[in-house]
């Protein structure tokens, strides 16, 4: 266990449901990150928090819509997505007052769009 | 954006073998850091690299760096059934952002 977790493990939605993607971290962190994993491709940065606040949005289409209420917790809402968003959704938190940041990462939620 | 790029996509060895794979970069770094994903599973991080540094062990794992090549290799000696996972490099390019490469993919057979 690394401190991250993340619920649901698995999740399969059709295109014009609403759900939502939960990551919580123990590990005392003030930084949280998604990551969208595709097969066969490098990790995808979506968005950072830092102390709360969103301090990085890749391109992220505005269907995924996050959300930081306090240092432990992330959230991911999804409406109306795509099939080509079927992925491996990764959560990664990281003390971001450290020399160097190491990200600690949770199992991910391996969502399925029909 | 990508910035590590990691070689070969696939390795597959035997067990008690030794597993060697390489990183490329394009741009400066802060440190660089390998982490190990089993099928479906988070990310685990192995073992960082400072920009000023070389070489560095862990256990049974091996980094290099060469910051002229900007290229990195992690060997991971006298390898075992449980090594078996994805093998990414992450570089720190100072920015609080870590860029990840798509991975090489070690399979260790009994």
């Amino acid at each position: 266990e690394t401190g991250v977790t993340q619920t649901p493990r698995h999740l399969v939605m059709g295109m014009t449901n609403k759900k939502s993607l939960k990551c919580e971290q123990h590990l005392g962190h003030n930084a949280m990150y998604w990551y969208k994993q595709s097969a066969k491709k490098p990790l995808e940065l979506m968005f950072v928090y830092n102390f709360k606040e969103q301090t990085e949005n890749n391109s992220v289409p505005s269907r995924f819509s996050p959300e930081c209420p306090n240092s432990s917790h992330l959230f991911l809402h999804l409406h109306t997505l795509q099939p080509e968003d079927s992925a491996l959704y990764l959560c990664a938190s990281e003390d971001s007052t450290s020399s160097y940041n190491e990200q600690f990462f949770g199992p991910g939620t391996r969502l399925t769009v029909l | 954006s990508q910035q590590g790029e990691e070689d070969p996509q696939a390795l597959s060895i035997q067990e008690g073998e030794n597993a060697t794979m390489n990183c490329s970069y394009k741009t400066s770094i802060n440190n660089l850091q390998w982490y190990r994903q089993n099928s479906g599973r988070g990310l685990v991080h192995l073992i960082l690299i400072r920009s000023n540094e070389r070489e560095k062990h862990s256990g049974r794992l091996r980094v290099t760096l060469d910051t002229s090549k900007k290229s990195s290799s992690l060997l991971i000696t006298a390898s075992r059934a449980a090594d078996t996972a994805s093998y990414f490099c992450a570089t720190d390019g100072g920015d609080y952002k870590l860029s990840f490469g798509a991975g090489t993919t070690v399979t260790v057979r009994a």
